[in-house]
């Protein structure tokens, strides 16, 4: 069955740090992979998204992923965080031909110290 | 990106009763899906309204717990029946946009239940 695994629960960064969220998915096939900002009392935004193509994918607010087929992963980066990022971010994966059936992870709460 | 709004944004129930939720999108779509988040939790798939057809329900949920209309291209209501105070959660539909294999999914705001 088709899962997504995001190991840390909650993340705190200074700001300014680079920040790294991983996410780790299982699916049988070429997957169409996701990640999602929720911030406090909001819906989704979509940060970025992988099809195909280039592995390495840059979204808005200046985080990019990396999708790495061999370690099943497809890890959030950001080089510099801005206070603004506080919030929970979700990696999803596409479980089927439409995106409709999306399988998400339980999200990374990521806090930003001063 | 299509816009899209949701009402009400939060409502406190009583037990045993039911809710409505509308979601409206600005342009027209053909897919649009309620998910469930509940507290602390990810989010999980409800089911999948196409207009002129049933909605399918993901396992562990039931038309009639979870009733969803899709009366045309822009509009879907998803309705918590008989509530419990297990049904707090925030309730978030999405739709599907970008046309061909590409589509992506976008969200609405939520709507915050709280069930007494």
């Amino acid at each position: 069955a088709q899962s997504v695994t995001q190991p840390d629960i909650h993340i705190t960064v200074s700001e300014g740090a680079s920040l790294e969220l991983r996410c780790n998915y299982s699916y049988g096939a070429t997957p169409y992979l996701f990640w999602y900002v929720q911030s406090p009392g909001q819906g989704l935004q979509l940060l970025l998204k992988y099809f195909s193509g280039d592995t390495l994918v840059q979204g808005i607010k200046g985080f990019e992923a990396e999708f790495k087929r061999s370690q099943s992963s497809f890890n959030l980066r950001k080089p510099s965080v801005h206070w603004s990022d506080a919030a929970e971010y979700f990696c999803a994966v596409g479980a089927g031909g439409s995106q409709g059936n999306l399988i998400f992870g339980k999200g990374t709460k990521l806090s930003v110290k001063p | 990106s299509a816009v899209i709004s949701q009402k009400p944004s939060r409502d406190i129930c009583q037990r045993g009763t039911s809710l409505t939720i509308q979601c409206q999108v600005d342009s027209q779509v053909t897919m649009m899906f309620w998910y469930r988040q509940q507290p602390g939790q990810s989010l999980t798939l409800i089911a999948t309204a196409n207009q002129g057809s049933e909605a399918t329900y993901e396992s562990g949920f039931v038309i009639d717990k979870f009733p969803i209309s899709r009366p045309n291209l822009t509009f879907s209501t998803l309705t918590v029946s008989n509530m419990s105070p297990e049904d707090s959660s925030i309730y978030l539909c999405s739709v599907e946009w970008g046309g061909g294999a590409t589509d992506t999914q976008y969200f609405g705001p939520g709507t915050r239940l709280t069930v007494l």
